[in-house]
């Protein structure tokens, strides 16, 4: 079985802030990783993913996330926040040994930038 | 090229009625995902198919939800009848099929209210 953790529902920023939106993960198999997006009236648009090779993966518009196993945890971080960066982000972990590819997600995270 | 399309954007139901949601996924891809997000809370995987089969439907709460994928194109999601805690949003996700850890490329969902 797996499971995901966001912890913080909303967060807030100051524009150029560093921003650090966190997700900790259960699995019993190797995992592999996802962090989306949502703007607001859009889809799901994936930031980033980790499938096993660099443990410090980098994504779109600045966004990077690093696996760390004995933490458990998959963390994500922008070093200065843009205005443009509102929106919520989700974190998911899919199992890489079962065959089975249903994602489970974390309950999201919203991202408040502020002026 | 498109990305996965959803039909309707929103849809506003009376408790009882029928719901026919409609997911195009990305040219090409064997793979189809449907997941729902009730009440704020995490993205909750449905099912998913391979071209037309049914590969995994775990997560499909009941039997009135009906999904099907004629032909391996496009696929719909049948609720019969609609209760009031069927309503959320239901994105459909699709993947090309070639390793289990790809991404999965999400459409803008239907946002489904049962009054």
């Amino acid at each position: 079985a797996q499971s995901v953790t966001q912890l913080g529902s909303h967060v807030s920023v100051s524009e150029g802030a560093l921003v650090l939106l966190r997700c900790n993960y259960s699995s019993s198999v190797p995992p592999y990783l996802f962090w989306y997006v949502q703007y607001p009236n859009q889809g799901l648009q994936l930031l980033l993913k980790y499938t096993s090779a660099a443990t410090l993966v980098k994504g779109i518009n600045g966004f990077e996330a690093e696996f760390k196993k004995s933490e458990t945890s998959f963390h994500l971080t922008k070093p200065s926040a843009h205005m443009s960066d509102a929106a919520e982000y989700f974190c998911a972990v899919g199992a890489m040994d079962t065959g089975r590819r249903a994602l489970t997600f974390g309950s999201g995270t919203r991202l408040q930038v502020q002026p | 090229e498109a990305g996965v399309t959803q039909f309707p954007s929103h849809s506003v139901i009376e408790k009882g009625q029928t719901v026919t949601l409609r997911c195009d996924p990305i040219s090409g891809h064997d793979n189809l995902y449907w997941y729902r997000r009730v009440m704020g809370k995490e993205i909750k995987f449905l099912l998913h198919f391979v071209k037309e089969s049914k590969q995994d439907e775990s997560g499909m709460p009941n039997n009135r939800f009906l999904a099907e994928r004629t032909g391996g194109t496009y696929s719909t999601l049948k609720v019969q009848p609609a209760e009031l805690e069927d309503s959320g949003v239901y994105f459909c996700a699709s993947s090309q099929g070639l390793v289990i850890q790809e991404t999965q490329y999400f459409g803008p969902g239907t946002r489904l209210l049962v009054l």
